[in-house]
């Protein structure tokens, strides 16, 4: 069985250019998270989707970041525009339970570096 | 929402039995408590979950005292390999009221 696929793995952009993100969730998960990770911290939750809804987004800072989950699949996460704060590993996760603390299956994550 | 608190890292031989605690004071009735494993440049990965007593699985044993205000993770005759990040998670199963905090963890290194 696959696991959840996210690209790019490493991605360089200079501040204030937008940059995206993508994850395809293990198929048959309706539950899928986004975090961000910093360097030496554990991940922070961004948002959560169940299907294609976001029903916790309280952590997405909305001024800049926002995520699209379209036909409950695979999701996009969005930076614009990037700041140099920004810098760190984004996970994608996802689970087959629904909402809660449930096992949750982690991509490798994607390493943001902004110059 | 429940925070938990971990001793920042942890040294261990290979060989040893490896216990790590993890304090969660103010749980919920609701609340399950999950250990997650983080290897360098790689997601975490589920480890166990229990909400009571102890649970056992094949690389792993969680004990839970009857306050369920502490929880312990053991690892049996730790290998090089267990060098990792150990986060202990303690959140509901149900409801949008759902929120897991994964804290800093616990970086456990294992030595010859």
């Amino acid at each position: 069985e696959a696991g959840v696929v996210q690209s790019p793995r490493y991605k360089i952009i200079e501040k204030k250019q937008p940059v995206a993100f993508w994850c395809n969730p293990i198929s048959g998960h309706n539950t899928l998270y986004w975090y961000r990770q910093n360097l030496g911290q554990g991940p922070e939750l961004l948002i959560r989707y169940e299907n294609e809804e976001a029903v916790d987004d309280s952590q997405l800072p909305k001024d800049r970041f926002s995520a699209e989950r379209l036909k409950g699949v695979d999701s996009t996460l969005k930076i614009q525009p990037a700041e140099l704060g920004d810098s760190a590993v984004y996970l994608c996760a996802s689970s087959p339970f629904g909402a809660g603390n449930n096992e949750q299956f982690f991509g490798p994550g994607t390493r943001l570096t902004v110059l | 929402l429940a925070k938990t608190t971990q001793p920042i890292s942890m040294d261990s031989y290979e060989g040893q039995e490896v216990n790590i605690t993890c304090s969660h004071n103010n749980i919920a009735t609701n609340d399950y408590i999950t250990w997650y494993q983080q290897f360098p440049s790689q997601g975490p990965r589920f480890i166990i979950q229990g909400y009571k007593t102890k649970v056992t699985n094949e690389v792993a044993s969680l004990f839970i005292p009857a306050d369920r205000k502490s929880s312990t993770l053991s690892l049996p005759r730790v290998s090089l390999s267990d060098t990792a990040v150990y986060y202990c998670l303690v959140g509901d199963r149900t409801g949008t009221a759902s929120k897991l905090t994964f804290g800093t963890g616990t970086r456990l290194q294992v030595t010859l």
